[in-house]
């Protein structure tokens, strides 16, 4: 079946650097989603991308839908503490459920 | 977006026993999902629960151990059944809106001891 890779696994940061993780596939996908998990919570969609290219951003996160298809990237900028957490990335073809990602756990140093 | 609430938060239930996990959106949505994330580990579909029709499961998911209910389009309910320690685990129900964006809900977190 289809299978997604995120790296990296795990990160440690300071505060104020900026972020940047990706995920791949095998197959290519026709929408990629980023979510955020934090501890006892359900995840949160934080970008959706539609279109090969296509460059998104939500305040300090910005993702991109990478031109093959096959993969896409997430980036944080100026991190800060409460942008610890697990982040998720889900593809989807058409027609078919979404998979997810092993996710990437970020934690921040202050 | 959607707000989905899911009942009970967390559980601490005894093997052979069976848990019933409530899941509401505050909107009518076609199709909700079940999702099962155990510790530390990735969200793995167990099934599809479309108003009106059966539940579609993933493979290595049945209904005799998850039965799903979908009684209208803003409510399911997935029960797990005959409960083992290896069913101990984060039930997480989700919705789709709009173009492909999925939300999903607080998640049950379930102890089986």
């Amino acid at each position: 079946g289809q299978q997604l890779n995120q790296s990296p696994q795990s990160m440690f940061i300071q505060e104020g650097e900026d972020v940047s993780m990706n995920c791949t596939s095998s197959s290519i996908f026709n929408t990629w989603l980023w979510y955020k998990q934090d501890p006892g919570e359900g995840p949160v969609l934080l970008i959706a991308l539609y279109k090969a290219g296509e460059l998104t951003s939500n305040g300090r996160l910005t993702a991109q839908f990478g031109i093959t298809r096959k993969d896409s990237f997430l980036n944080i900028s100026a991190s800060i503490p409460s942008d610890v957490g697990i982040y998720f990335c889900a593809g989807r073809r058409y027609g078919q459920n979404f998979v997810f990602g092993p996710g990437t756990r970020l934690s921040v140093l202050p | 977006s959607a707000v989905i609430s899911q009942k009970p938060s967390r559980d601490i239930c005894q093997r052979g026993t069976s848990l019933t996990i409530q899941c509401q959106v505050d909107s009518q949505v076609t199709m909700m999902f079940w999702y099962r994330q155990q510790p530390g580990q990735s969200l793995t579909l167990i099934a599809t629960a479309n108003q009106g029709s059966e539940a579609t499961y993933e493979s290595g998911f049945v209904i005799d151990k998850f039965p799903i209910s979908r009684p209208n389009l803003t409510f399911s309910t997935l029960t797990v059944s005959n409960m083992s320690p290896e069913d101990s685990s984060i039930y997480l129900c989700s919705v789709e809106i709009g173009d492909n964006e999925q939300y999903f809900g607080p998640g049950t977190r379930l102890t089986v001891t």
